[in-house]
């Protein structure tokens, strides 16, 4: 069964230092999603994506964040600068078109980051 | 805003015991719930939903009654069994109307169920 990947599994970095995300959705799927949980915290909603730019963003997702689609298979988030709040596990999703509205999303496993 | 509301966790059940995890939520408009799962090592995957009131959603054992009239999402289970040791996720989509179709979610509820 199709899934969507995510790596790395788990990222220590250093305050200040950039990350990157990486995440692999389901071939055929045209709407992406970033998800964040800080431990103890509700799941939340970072960013989504649709043909090649950026659908809806939330608060958090300011400028020191980006989301990209460099080769029509990867979709990253990048955080410029981490903070020590940047620490959570990030979610990446993905959704077929005709499921757009639907709240029926395919996720990754996530991706733990611990910020120093 | 729109907001999810789940019982905390961690909840520890003996096999065959009886599940219920509470969800309750507030929203604009007429938002359709999910519960999502995520087994451990895997991404979270959508284990039932309901669209409108009083619809019950139901898989793999589980069910949840869409309450409008409690703002309630429970999710049920009769008999469970170690393989649905999992983190229960609540989660609701409202259409806003300016277009907004992310999910808002619950902070989950670790199930652990054991022999």
């Amino acid at each position: 069964e199709p899934e969507v990947t995510q790596t790395p599994s788990h990222q220590v970095t250093q305050m200040g230092q950039e990350v990157i995300l990486r995440c692999v959705p389901i071939s055929n799927h045209l709407y992406f999603y970033w998800y964040r949980q800080i431990l103890g915290q509700k799941v939340e909603f970072l960013v989504s994506f649709y043909n090649n730019e950026i659908s809806e963003k939330s608060e958090i997702f300011d400028d020191q964040f980006s989301v990209e689609r460099p080769d029509g298979s990867n979709f990253t988030l990048k955080i410029r600068s981490t903070k020590l709040e940047d620490s959570a596990m990030y979610f990446c999703a993905s959704q077929h078109g005709a499921q757009r509205g639907t709240g029926e999303l395919f996720f990754g496993e996530g991706s733990r980051l611990t910020v120093l | 805003g729109d907001s999810v509301t789940q019982m905390e966790g961690p909840v520890t059940l003996s096999e065959e015991a009886f599940l219920t995890i509470n969800c309750t939520y507030t929203a604009t408009g007429y938002p359709s719930l999910f519960w999502y799962v995520q087994y451990p090592g895997e991404g979270l995957q959508l284990l039932l939903k309901a669209t409108k009131a009083d619809d019950k959603g139901s898989n793999k054992g589980f069910e949840a009654t869409y309450r409008k009239e409690t703002t309630s999402f429970h999710l049920e289970k009769g008999s469970v069994q170690v393989s649905d040791s999992a983190v229960y996720f609540c989660a609701l989509i409202a259409y806003s109307g300016a277009g907004s179709y992310q999910l808002t979610f619950g902070k989950g509820t670790k199930l652990s169920v054991i022999p």
